[in-house]
């Protein structure tokens, strides 16, 4: 399969704990979008990378969040100092070309104690 | 506020008919529309998209039509199948009118469940 992955699948932390979650987009995609989505809600966007470059933040991105996408090609997101507020499904997507539709990971579950 | 609104939060067709979907959006700048269909414990996967430059787009049994004046799309889907269960999300984006944004909008999505 060679759908974008996401890992982990889920992820249970205690408050004020650190967490990462990895994305690995559709080969040779070259943008990269994070999003988070809550229950009864649609996705909502986080952040964007074109190659490693992070061109747009969404003001939903608090200073605890970062992105990182250092080779352009795989993506890593941190929350620091996790607040149960950020319990929510972490969707990664990825695209190529000038068209805006994107392919979505199966998403990593985080539930913050 | 929301930008992207599905005001219908399910939705119960037999299976056979026309599965109407309806999605209303308030920011002028969106010049792109999406159909996302998401399933239990899956990412949303794409369905069909339109420009509005078009008012229509058609992609076998779906159908999606815009209605630039009133700010209103629908997603079509005929015949509905007891697979199409799932929920679906409208999206925009203002990616070609000069915002050049790549971020999508979405609705909150709507819950289609189609009857055997």
């Amino acid at each position: 399969d060679t759908g974008v992955s996401q890992n982990p699948r889920h992820k249970i932390t205690k408050r004020g704990q650190n967490v990462t979650f990895r994305c690995d987009p559709i080969s040779e995609h070259n943008r990269l979008y994070w999003y988070r989505q809550t229950l009864g809600q649609g996705p909502e966007f986080l952040t964007y990378f074109q190659n490693e470059a992070q061109l747009e933040k969404s003001r939903l991105l608090s200073d605890r969040f970062s992105a990182e996408r250092p080779k352009g090609s795989f993506s890593t997101l941190e929350i620091q100092r996790t607040e149960q507020g950020d319990s929510a499904m972490y969707l990664c997507a990825s695209s190529l070309g000038v068209a805006p539709q994107v392919n979505f990971g199966p998403g990593t579950r985080l539930t913050v104690l | 506020d929301q930008q992207v609104k599905q005001n219908s939060p399910s939705l119960s067709v037999q299976e056979g008919r026309i599965s109407i979907l309806n999605c209303d959006y308030t920011n002028s700048m969106f010049d792109y529309f999406l159909w996302y269909k998401k399933y239990p414990a899956e990412g949303p996967t794409f369905l069909i998209s339109i420009s509005s430059i078009k008012d229509k787009n058609e992609d076998g049994r779906f159908t999606v039509f815009l209605n630039k004046s009133a700010k209103h799309l629908s997603l079509h889907i005929v015949p509905s199948q007891p697979g199409d269960s799932a929920v679906y999300f409208c999206a925009a984006s203002a990616t070609y009118s000069g915002a050049g944004s790549y971020q999508l909008t979405f609705g909150k999505g709507t819950k289609l469940s189609v009857i055997p």
